[in-house]
């Protein structure tokens, strides 16, 4: 079946550092991939999203690349804001592998120091 | 992408009781989806909802326990039957976007909480 694996966190970081989180999937077919934001007390925001091999999705400073040789769409950022403090979370989606829903990883909860 | 609004908010339920949430989207799907996220976890996908049939249920979610309705394309409800503590949980309803990437849209969710 399909999987979703993300780095553990808490990740805490200074203001300013590059964040870079981790991500890697097993998928049955030819997943999309999608990293999903939660901010405290808000609900869960799509972020990103790439649909298929070497397409890169990009929003609020946030990229990640679609690797399919190394199975992974690792979140990435130059320089973090005490505003990007949420829970990140990977996931991906692969109806043609018959999943209808998204499969998410753990979710890795990122703490931005000023 | 839709609107997707969902009551109640939260509630605190005794254990024994059942508790509807209920989903409104602004426009007219074809899929609802519902996930649990179980405190500090991640999502996990209970079921998916579609007009005019039954609800399929993922592995470890049964229909007596989590009973869906979908009456139209803009609404669907969620019952958490015979609450226990392990049933405390945030509840949420999603749609998919337009276009191929399958992605899909969060309503607030609902927060449970059984004592």
């Amino acid at each position: 079946g399909n999987s979703v694996t993300q780095m553990e966190g808490p990740v805490t970081l200074s203001e300013e550092a590059f964040l870079t989180i981790n991500c890697t999937y097993t998928a049955t077919g030819y997943p999309s991939l999608f990293w999903y934001v939660q901010y405290p007390g808000e609900g869960l925001q799509l972020l990103l999203k790439a649909t298929k091999a070497d397409d890169k999705g990009s929003n609020k400073g946030f990229e990640a690349t679609y690797r399919k040789e190394t199975t992974s769409f690792h979140l990435e950022k130059g320089s973090v804001q005490v505003s990007d403090s949420a829970v990140y979370f990977c996931a991906l989606s692969d109806p043609g592998g018959g999943a209808d829903g998204l499969t998410f990883g753990k979710g890795t909860h990122l703490i931005i120091q000023p | 992408s839709a609107v997707i609004s969902q009551k109640p908010s939260r509630d605190i339920c005794q254990r024994g009781t059942s508790l509807t949430i209920q989903c409104q989207v602004d426009s007219q799907v074809t899929m609802m989806f519902w996930y649990r996220q179980q405190p500090g976890q991640s999502l996990t996908l209970i079921a998916t909802a579609n007009q005019g049939s039954e609800a399929t249920y993922e592995s470890g979610f049964v229909i007596d326990k989590f009973p869906i309705s979908r009456p139209n394309l803009t609404f669907s409800t969620l019952t958490v039957s015979n609450m226990s503590p392990e049933d405390s949980s945030i509840y949420l309803c999603s749609v998919r976007g337009g276009g191929r990437s399958y992605e899909q849209y969060f309503g607030p969710g609902t927060r449970l909480t059984v004592t």
